[in-house]
């Protein structure tokens, strides 16, 4: 969803539980995806990424999802740990070889114990 | 295998200050990019280097200049320091051949008084 001001949206999710943070991209020419995780002090650290030939990635205990149709992205983590707390940012590359990267606003998910 | 290595980590400057920040990746990259990240803005794009010997303008680069010394290195400058330019610098590298993820140093936190 989108940022209010100066705070982020937010999930708050039980340890255990299954977590799903969604985004919307904003050109439909982007043919690639990333989702990051950034701990407090940290810099953005990659989770997973898609190519647009694809509507679905697997990887450890995290799915990519994307649907083209009306430019949604969303993380699926499985069996969210305390230690997945972080701020989750998605991003997409618009195309053409500088291979720039637009970023989502992020949003910050709390994995209660 | 240290990746994306920023200095300094923190810094405090008066206005009217100028400074540098370097940053420097050792994965062989060719592409690479400085972004600034404020609350409730995500991360923008200031100036990036898609290969050694080339520099372009991001979104946001007013007040900034950048400099690719070479394949591994890539500064950003702050001629004249505002207090508008206080925020978290983050440096990142990519490959820069096909759609890869760009890999992020943990940033330099840079006050201005």
């Amino acid at each position: 969803g989108e940022s209010v001001g100066l705070h982020l949206p937010t999930l708050s999710v039980q340890e255990g539980d299954n977590s799903i943070i969604n985004c919307a991209y904003s050109n439909s020419a982007s043919d690639y995806f990333i989702w990051y995780k950034q701990e407090s002090g940290k810099g953005p650290q990659f989770i997973i990424d898609i190519r647009s030939n694809m509507d679905k990635r697997q990887g450890q205990r995290v799915t990519v999802l994307l649907n083209k149709t009306v430019k949604h992205l969303s993380l699926q983590i499985a069996a969210t740990q305390p230690g997945d707390s972080a701020v989750y940012f998605c991003a997409e590359n618009s195309g053409g070889s500088n291979y720039k990267l637009t970023f989502g606003k992020g949003t910050l998910l709390t994995v209660n114990p | 295998n240290a990746g994306v290595t920023q200095t300094p980590k923190f810094q405090v400057l008066k206005t009217g200050q100028s400074m540098t920040l370097q940053c420097a990746q050792d994965m062989n990259h060719n592409s690479m990019y400085w972004y600034r990240q404020d609350p409730g803005m995500g991360l923008r794009l200031i100036y990036y280097s898609a290969s050694e010997g080339t520099t372009d303008k991001g979104e946001v680069p007013n007040g900034y200049n950048v400099s690719r010394l070479n394949k591994r290195e890539f500064s950003l400058r702050l001629e004249s320091a505002a207090p508008s330019q206080t925020s978290v610098y983050f440096c990142a590298s990519t490959l820069g051949i096909s759609n890869q993820p760009q890999h992020f140093g943990d940033g330099t936190r840079l006050s201005i008084l």
